[in-house]
C-alpha cells in the first residue's frame, strides 16, 4: 500500500538557520504531494503543494519539490521563525479514486530565539 | 474563502451522554470527511461524504453516527464514547472526492475530552 516516511522529530533549531524536513514516498503511479502545518491547539493548514514530477510547491518562505526519481518531497526554508514552530505533515495522495490521503508520522519542529 | 469552521471548540463529556460536533463550509465542496487525531499522531480517516452520501466509513464504531444534512454542514453524533475516545476530531472539505488536484481543507478541530 501507499506510505510516507518522515524524518522522526523533534527538530531543534536556532532563529535565521536553515531547515530542511525529509519526507519520502511510496504509491501506485504519480500521487500528487502535500505539506500540511499544525501549530499546537489547531487543526491542520495546507502549507504547500505539487501534483506532477518536477513541480515545486512554495508558501511563506517554504519550499517543496516533487522529485520522482528519488520519490521524495523534502520540505526547505532558507531562514526559520520562532513563529514556524509546529507539526509539519508530508502526506501524499493517489490518483483517480476517493480522496484518502496517506499522512506521514509528522514532524515536530522547535525554533529557538 | 478558504475556511472550514467546526463548533465547539472544546467538548467535556461524560460516558452516558449524548452529544454532537458540527462543521461548515461555505467553499461550494462537495466532499466532506471527518479526521480523529491522537496526540502526537497524524490524523486517522473515520467518514467520507460524497455529494452528501456516505462513501467511506473507516470500521468506525457504532457509537459514532455521522450526518450530513446537506452540502454544507457536516455533524458527528456522540453516544456511549469511551475515554480512548478523546481526541481532536478534525472535519475537512474538497471540492470533490475523486479530482487529482483537489485540496483538503481543514477546521481548527474539536478538542473532545471523554470522562
Amino acid at each position: 500500500g501507499d506510505s510516507v516516511t518522515q524524518m522522526e522529530g523533534p527538530v531543534t533549531l536556532s532563529e535565521e538557520a536553515f531547515l530542511t524536513i525529509n519526507c519520502t514516498y511510496t504509491a501506485t503511479g504519480y500521487p500528487s504531494l502535500f505539506w500540511y502545518v499544525q501549530y499546537p491547539g489547531e487543526g491542520l493548514q495546507l502549507l504547500l503543494k505539487a501534483t506532477k514530477a518536477d513541480d515545486k510547491g512554495s508558501n511563506k518562505g517554504f519550499e517543496a519539490t516533487y522529485r520522482k526519481e528519488t520519490t521524495s518531497f523534502h520540505l526547505e526554508k532558507g531562514s526559520v521563525q520562532v513563529s514556524d514552530s509546529a507539526v509539519y505533515f508530508c502526506a501524499s495522495r493517489r490518483s483517480g479514486g476517493s480522496y484518502i490521503p496517506t499522512f506521514g508520522r509528522g514532524t515536530s519542529l522547535i525554533v529557538h530565539p | 474563502d478558504t475556511e472550514v469552521t467546526q463548533t465547539p471548540k472544546h467538548l467535556v463529556m461524560g460516558m452516558t451522554n449524548k452529544k454532537s460536533l458540527k462543521c461548515e463550509q461555505h467553499m461550494g465542496h462537495r466532499a466532506m470527511y471527518w479526521y480523529k487525531q491522537k496526540a502526537k499522531k497524524p490524523p486517522e480517516l473515520m467518514f467520507v461524504y460524497s455529494y452528501e452520501k456516505l462513501s467511506i466509513n473507516e470500521s468506525v464504531p457504532s457509537r459514532f453516527s455521522p450526518e450530513c444534512p446537506n452540502s454544507s454542514l457536516l455533524n458527528l453524533h456522540l453516544h456511549a464514547l469511551q475515554p480512548e475516545d478523546s481526541a481532536l476530531y478534525l472535519c475537512a472539505s474538497s471540492p470533490t472526492s475523486g479530482a487529482i488536484t483537489d485540496t483538503q481543507y481543514f477546521g481548527p478541530g474539536t478538542r473532545l475530552t471523554v470522562l
